[in-house]
């Protein structure tokens, strides 16, 4: 079975600061990893994605991940936040096709507010 | 927009009825996927279906149902509804069945119970 945490429910930061989004996962077998965004009242929008290759991804409104198999991480960095950025983040990954078929599992998530 | 389309955007009902949430998926996806958000459950997927057939099923309670049709649109039946199904609706969509396929979210429907 696959989980993902995400340590930090909610993330409060000042515009044009640095920020991190934690993100830990369990799984029995090789995993895809996946960072979504939901701005209020919207439904998610896919951020990034590690599925092979270089452990380093990012986004092209300036979000990167870092895929670690040896801790099991996938924490998600923006060096320097806009206001538009608050909306609430989620971690999921998938990788059980045998039992699982292609599903998403999630992490609780963490809503990031940006203050002036 | 993600090319996904989910019917109806708001939807009142009361305890004990039956409602149908539909979807329609990106053009050429051939995989649809349901999930719930609630405030205490979180994300939870419900079920995925692939070009008409059911490819993999998560915590779906028995008094729900679902099924994809011909044209690659779905439908998600919810049944004796209770207090405690009220929750955001998210349809998904994706090219492939299996492996690492990109999944696009719908808007999601909101399903109040009273």
């Amino acid at each position: 079975a696959q989980s993902v945490t995400q340590l930090d429910s909610q993330v409060p930061v000042f515009e044009e600061a640095p920020v991190e989004l934690r993100c830990n996962y369990s799984s029995s077998v090789s995993v895809y990893l996946f960072w979504y965004v939901q701005y209020p009242n919207q439904g998610l929008q896919l951020l990034l994605k590690y599925l092979s290759g270089s452990t380093l991804v990012e986004s092209i409104n300036g979000f990167e991940a870092e895929f670690n198999k040896s801790q099991t991480s996938f924490h998600l960095r923006k060096p320097s936040v806009h206001i538009s950025d608050t909306a609430e983040y989620f971690c999921a990954v998938s990788g059980d096709w045998k039992a699982a078929g292609n599903k998403l599992t999630f992490g609780g998530g963490t809503r990031v507010l940006v203050k002036p | 927009d993600s090319g996904v389309t989910q019917t109806p955007k708001h939807l009142i009902t009361a305890t004990g009825q039956r409602v149908t949430l539909r979807c329609s998926p990106r053009s050429g996806d051939l995989s649809v996927y349901w999930y719930q958000q609630s405030l205490d459950q979180g994300l939870q997927f419900l079920i995925q279906y692939y070009n008409g057939e059911e490819r993999a099923k998560g915590n779906i309670l028995e008094r729900f149902s679902a099924q994809q049709f011909p044209d690659l649109h779905s439908e998600l039946n919810l049944s004796s509804l209770e207090l405690g199904d009220s929750a955001l609706y998210f349809c998904a969509s994706s090219s492939g069945g299996t492996g690492p396929n990109e999944q696009f979210f719908g808007p999601g429907t909101r399903l109040t119970v009273l």
